[in-house]
Formats: C-alpha cells, structure tokens, sequence
C-alpha cells in the first residue's frame, strides 16, 4: 500500500501567486515525521520543511508552510508568492516511528510545479 | 546544516563492469546511510540502508549481490554495481542522519547518474 500519496504530478502557477501541493500518508505509528523536499533540474535534494506528528502547530519556513492535517493525514505545502526559481520537483516525505537514525524516509510520487512569469 | 559529498556526480561505464559510488558525511558521523534510485520523472525508491560496521539492509526487491553496499567508517559508504547493464542506468543518491535529533533529519549528497551503454 502506498504510504505517501501525492496526487498532483504536475501544475503551474502564476508567479507571485500562491500555491498548495497535496500530500496524504498513511501510517499506523502515532510518532512520525513529515518533509517536503524540492529537487530542481540538477537533481540535488533541498529539505524544505519538516513537521512532527505531535508538533501543535503548523510548521513554517520562510515562504513556506505546512499545512498539517493530522485527523485528515494530510500534509500540504503552502508556497507563498511563488517566484520562477520555485520551478522544480516537489517530494513530500515520511519517517515512520521514533527518530533514530536508522529510521527510513520514504517518498512521494513527486509534484513538477511550473512558475510561469 | 550538515553536509554529505557523493562521487562521481555522473558516470559513464560500459555493460557488465563495475562501478562505485562513494558517499561521505563531511562534517557529522553517520552510522546510518541510506541509497536511494531514481528512474527518471520518478520518485525516490530507498534501496538499501548502510550500517556502519555490519551488513546492509536491503529494501525487497533490490539484488544485493548486484548492489554491495560497504560501510566501513563512519563517514563514508559505498555502493558498488557489479555488472552494470543498461537498465541499472539511474540517478542513485545517498542520504546519512545526523546523530542527534534535528528537524531536517536527513541531509543528501548531489546524487551520480550512471549510465551504462
């Protein structure tokens, strides 16, 4: 069964414009942990944002948000004031259980979002 | 935030021989590595997490005789594809935890795309 579920593979959004990329999971663990990842063209993972499963409150970073939904098991990125640089992959992810470090991340099937200018 | 070095970023090699990729925690320890592939337009499918000092533990599916994974230090693990063919040509990527609890958790090197020809 599918754990992470993106259901979006692509969009495009006007630049300066807002932006909301789906995730659902599904896990049986109450501790947990969620990330979305952007990977541009050049492949390299860059960590966006995290939220723990028992954190009370919405996880922001910058222009970024996390809209967390835990009785929906949705995690959804906010993108505020999209700009052309946003354009790239977008990897919503899960740590089941505890933090350890030998604890898995596994991946979403990926968003491809497109600023237009 | 931490930094993880993988090389070679691409690699060109020829079917049936060898190539490593090496990934190295440059400022933490890792005693936990995790290889990631990536076909293209697709997600992050985990392959295997590396254990410092003991043997791999691969994800079902993934040959671990076609994909050695040593991890001899605690910052540095390798993987070996042992007689590439060409549809072993991915994007691999490696990712290693910090020891102590951190938001961002998991932090990646650039990634090597092999292609075998």
């Amino acid at each position: 069964a599918q754990k992470i579920t993106q259901t979006q593979p692509g969009m495009f959004v006007q630049e300066k414009e807002a932006v909301t990329l789906d995730c659902t999971y599904d896990t049986s663990d109450q501790s947990y942990g969620l990330f979305w990842y952007k990977q541009p063209s050049s492949g390299e993972m860059i960590f966006l944002i995290y939220q723990g499963s028992y954190d009370e409150q919405n996880a922001t970073e910058g222009r970024y948000s996390l809209n967390f939904q835990k009785a929906r098991k949705s995690a959804n990125l906010v993108i505020s004031a999209s700009q052309l640089g946003d354009s790239a992959m977008y990897f919503c992810a899960m740590r089941e259980g505890r933090y350890s470090s030998a604890s898995k991340i596994i991946f979403g099937s990926g968003t491809r979002l497109s600023i237009r200018p | 935030g931490a930094v993880v070095s993988q090389h070679p970023s691409w690699v060109i090699c020829k079917s049936g021989t060898s190539v490593k990729i090496e990934c190295r925690s440059l400022d933490f320890q890792a005693t936990t590595m995790f290889w990631y592939r990536q076909f293209p337009k697709q997600s992050l499918m985990l392959m295997a997490t590396s254990n410092e000092g003991s043997k791999a533990t691969y994800e079902q599916g993934v040959e671990k005789d076609k994909f050695l994974i040593n991890h001899a230090s605690l910052t540095l693990s390798t993987l070996t594809v042992t007689s590439a063919h060409p549809e072993d040509s991915s994007f691999y990527i490696c990712s290693a935890r910090v020891g102590a609890p951190m938001n961002t958790e998991a932090f990646f090197g650039q990634g090597t795309r092999l292609t075998v020809v």
